[in-house]
């Protein structure tokens, strides 16, 4: 089976633009998570999706949203760009049942690192 | 939330050492695992391992869950077991927290 993939792997963009990150699960995988990791905070979780729906939020502002298709595929998206959103963001798919209970291994990513100037 | 606290920070050692890594964490968990981030920033799974003990060639692991601890064994270390260490743990209906990691630097 293929892993899960993230695209694009890097990116530079400037303050006040806005990015779209992107992630294909593991085939029949249906939850998806994104975390942001920086030096200084470490490994953040930022949001969860099951089956189309937001399941757990991090405490991140606004700025930051997410979706998933109906095909378990994820973005996230990041408006209005700050210096410290650059970071490294990860993406885990698990076979997350519906009750949230049984086995739940994250197997990540490679990762999209964002530089914002 | 919970709350994962992991130690050394940083440890240095020499090839062939064998190193004991650990993990605690604030409440009961349904999810407890172990990654390897390589310099390229890939988390490898090592274990999922929300108790018992597991092992996989040169790595083993140790979760005793009513004491809220768990350990990662490295025995026969290699320049290739360099990188940092998590590790993660999740309660019923809650979010994935990480520790702040372990770093490890093997020399030859």
């Amino acid at each position: 089976k293929a892993g899960v993939t993230q695209t694009p792997r890097y990116l530079i963009k400037t303050r006040g633009q806005q990015v779209t990150l992107s992630c294909s699960p593991i085939s029949g995988h249906r939850s998806v998570s994104w975390y942001q990791q920086t030096p200084g905070q470490g490994l953040q979780f930022l949001f969860e999706y099951f089956s189309e729906t937001q399941r757990n939020k991090g405490n991140f502002p606004g700025r930051f949203s997410g979706r998933q298709f109906s095909n378990s595929r994820s973005e996230m998206n990041v408006s209005t760009l700050e210096l410290g959103d650059s970071a490294l963001y990860l993406c885990a798919s698990s076979l997350a049942s519906v009750s949230g209970r049984g086995e739940d291994t994250q197997y990540f990513g490679p990762g999209t690192r964002l530089t914002v100037l | 939330g919970i709350q994962v606290e992991q130690s050394p920070p940083d440890l240095i050692l020499q090839e062939g050492a064998n190193s004991t890594l650990r993990c605690n964490f604030s409440d009961s968990v349904n999810n407890l695992q172990w990654f390897h981030q390589n310099p390229w920033g890939q988390l490898i799974n090592l274990f999922y391992i929300p108790s018992g003990t597991k092992q996989n060639g040169r790595l083993s692991a140790t979760t005793v869950a009513t004491e809220r601890y768990s350990l990662l064994y490295i025995s026969s270390s290699q320049t290739t077991d360099s990188g940092v260490y998590f590790c993660a743990c999740r309660s019923s209906g809650d979010k994935l927290t990480f520790g702040t990691g372990t770093r490890l630097a093997v020399r030859p």
